[in-house]
């Protein structure tokens, strides 16, 4: 079965870090180009990171140089690494596999981690 | 960057309606538009890829049009499942959602 499960998600104090793990099973990570997206309570969903087979990384601009996406081919597992948490960073945080070959849209979804910044 | 643009916000319908949304880009995309459906508790669900392409296994009532600046997604006869919240995506340069539209019953 094709499907993404992340993990790592808590409740963070403002400032902390962490890092999110989201790992694939029926597909391959390192042939694909993977994605993450978040959603604050009761907001949209907002783009965050891209990383393409090749191993080129984007980001959104609002969390440019505090957000690092990187995979682990070995564990077929997808990684968002979260620095400098501030409380706009709160959200549900999905990884969520691009499917190149049909207009680059987002054809699986994990089932998403909560992320909670707070003191 | 790109921005897309939304139109309604919400909107309420009954079951048997068709309902169109709207989504705008700030500069042309081509086709490379994409619609999700949201509902609560649950990933966002691929229903259209590239403007006008249906996801395997959404039900033929969903339909995707446009190109360029302007795109819509219709659906011909609201079902019960249907009321949810739907986003347009832009994959033309790197990603960008729009704000969303909550379809409601009334």
């Amino acid at each position: 079965e094709v499907q993404l499960v992340e993990t790592g998600g808590g409740l963070i104090q403002p400032g902390g870090s962490l890092r999110l793990s989201c790992a694939a099973s029926g597909f391959t990570v390192s042939t694909n180009y993977m994605s993450w997206v978040r959603q604050a309570p009761g907001k949209g969903l907002e783009w965050v990171s891209v990383i393409y087979s090749g191993g080129s990384t984007y980001y959104a601009d609002s969390v440019k140089g505090r957000l690092t996406i990187s995979r682990d081919n070995s564990k077929n597992t997808l990684y968002l690494q979260i620095n400098s948490l501030r409380a706009e960073d709160t959200a549900v945080y999905y990884c969520a596999r691009v499917y190149i070959s049909r207009g680059r849209a987002f054809d699986i979804w994990g089932q998403g981690t909560m992320v909670t910044v707070s003191s | 960057d790109i921005q897309m643009t939304q139109s309604p916000s919400s909107l309420s319908a009954s079951v048997g309606d068709r309902v169109t949304i709207t989504c705008r880009a700030s500069q042309s995309i081509s086709n490379y538009l994409n619609w999700y459906q949201e509902k609560p508790g649950k990933a966002p669900k691929l229903l259209i890829y590239a403007a006008s392409s249906l996801q395997s296994g959404v039900p033929s009532r969903f339909s995707g049009s446009g190109s360029g600046t302007d795109f819509t997604l219709t659906i011909s006869s609201l079902q019960p499942e249907d009321f949810a919240t739907y986003y347009c995506q832009q994959s033309y340069n790197t990603y960008t959602f729009g704000q969303g539209t909550k379809l409601e019953i009334k």
